[in-house]
Parts: C-alpha cells; sequence; structure tokens
C-alpha cells in the first residue's frame, strides 16, 4: 500500500498570504489528521476529519481550516498567513488507533 | 489541563539500553503511543499500550502504568540508526485528541 502523500514538500509564502495544503491518506483510512510541528511546540494538533465531518478540532486561530473530500484527500487553508506560522504540518491518517503520517509540508513565512 | 513530560535530551553507548520516560496528566486516558522521528521526518509508530503492562517488540518495548499516570519506552542493543527524537503520545478519552510531547532527542555514542 501506498503511505501518506502530502503536497507541497516545501513552500515559502509572505505575511498576508494564504496557503493551501494537500494530503492523500493511505487508501482505505477514512481519518485524517493534522498538526503543527515547530521546535518550540512540539507536534501540536490542528484538527482531525472523518468521513468528511470535522471530528476534532485543537488550539489554534480560525485563519487554520480544513476539509475532508468524499475520497478522504484533505486539504488545510491557513490565511493571512503570519511568520510564526513557519512550520511543518504533518498530516496523519488512521484506520483504528494507529496514525499514520506522510512527509509534510514545511512551510516558510517571510 | 492536558500534560505530557519527556526529557528533553538523553545519551547512550551503541550497544547499551536506554528507557526513556514519559509521564502525564490528561482528563481522560484512551491509550499511549510512541513514535520515533529521524530529523528531518515524519513520526514513524513504535508502539502502542492501552492497558498496563509491558509490550515488546524486538528491540524496543514499551511499559504503561495508568495509575501513576506513566509510560517508558525501552531501547536495548542500541545501534547508530536509533540516533532519533522519540515521542510520547496520548489519546484523551474526553475529547479523543491526540496529544504529543514534546519529543526526547535521543544521542547514540560509538
Amino acid at each position: 500500500k501506498a503511505g501518506v502523500t502530502q503536497t507541497p514538500r516545501y513552500l515559502i509564502k509572505t505575511r498576508g498570504q494564504q496557503v493551501t495544503l494537500s494530503c492523500s491518506p493511505i487508501s482505505g483510512h477514512r481519518s485524517v489528521s493534522w498538526y503543527q510541528q515547530t521546535p518550540g511546540q512540539g507536534l501540536q494538533f490542528l484538527f482531525e476529519y472523518f468521513s468528511e465531518t470535522q471530528r476534532n478540532k485543537g488550539n489554534f486561530p480560525g485563519r487554520f481550516s480544513g476539509r475532508q473530500f468524499s475520497n478522504s484527500r484533505s486539504e488545510m487553508n491557513v490565511s493571512t498567513l503570519e511568520l510564526g506560522d513557519s512550520a511543518l504540518y504533518l498530516c496523519a491518517s488512521s484506520q483504528q488507533e494507529t496514525q499514520y503520517f506522510g512527509p509534510g509540508t514545511r512551510l516558510l513565512v517571510l | 489541563g492536558q500534560n505530557i513530560d519527556q526529557p528533553t535530551e538523553m545519551t547512550a553507548t551503541e550497544g547499551a539500553i536506554v528507557q526513556i520516560n514519559c509521564t502525564y496528566q490528561t482528563s481522560g486516558f484512551n491509550g499511549l503511543f510512541w513514535y520515533q522521528q529521524h530529523a528531518g521526518e515524519a513520526p514513524t509508530f513504535l508502539s502502542y499500550n492501552v492497558l498496563d503492562g509491558l509490550e515488546e517488540k524486538g528491540r524496543f518495548s514499551s511499559f504503561l502504568s495508568r495509575s501513576k499516570g506513566y509510560s517508558y519506552l525501552l531501547l536495548k542493543e542500541l545501534q547508530m540508526k536509533d540516533s532519533a527524537s522519540y515521542l510520547c503520545a496520548v489519546r484523551d478519552e474526553g475529547d479523543d485528541k491526540i496529544i504529543f510531547g514534546k519529543g526526547t532527542r535521543l544521542h547514540i555514542l560509538p
């Protein structure tokens, strides 16, 4: 089985812009979670989607949003980018308890 | 509140044994995970404990004590490739979120 894929792998944006990141889960996995990873804060939960519905949400501002499509692929969007949004954004898919992570999208905001 | 504590860094010698501790305080508990993350790569799943006791998987073992809010990951016969960060994560039964610790960076010396 192919693993979790994320696109793009690297992204450079400027403050105030918006960005959309994409995640394709492992075939058959219906749950997709998104995390932000920074050196200072570690892995922080953004949101989780299951069967196109947001099942859970972390403590991030409304600038961070996401959605899931009928084929389980997911996107997350960050609007009005800030310097502090520079991070590795990881997507994970799961079928039961275990999450399998994608390679991540490294976002740099200048 | 929710909190997961693990040491920031540890150093061990090739061929030796190392134990990485993790303590957690969450409003509920529904499983504890250990992940390995090499620099620049995504986390990969190592173990999952939901009941008290020791789970052994090759050179890696994970222990859980729910009454003490405590887990450890034991790595035996250390190899240079074990140099990585090890992340402890807990699924909170209350809100079903997975909360990650900030990770323990393990350095293996020859």
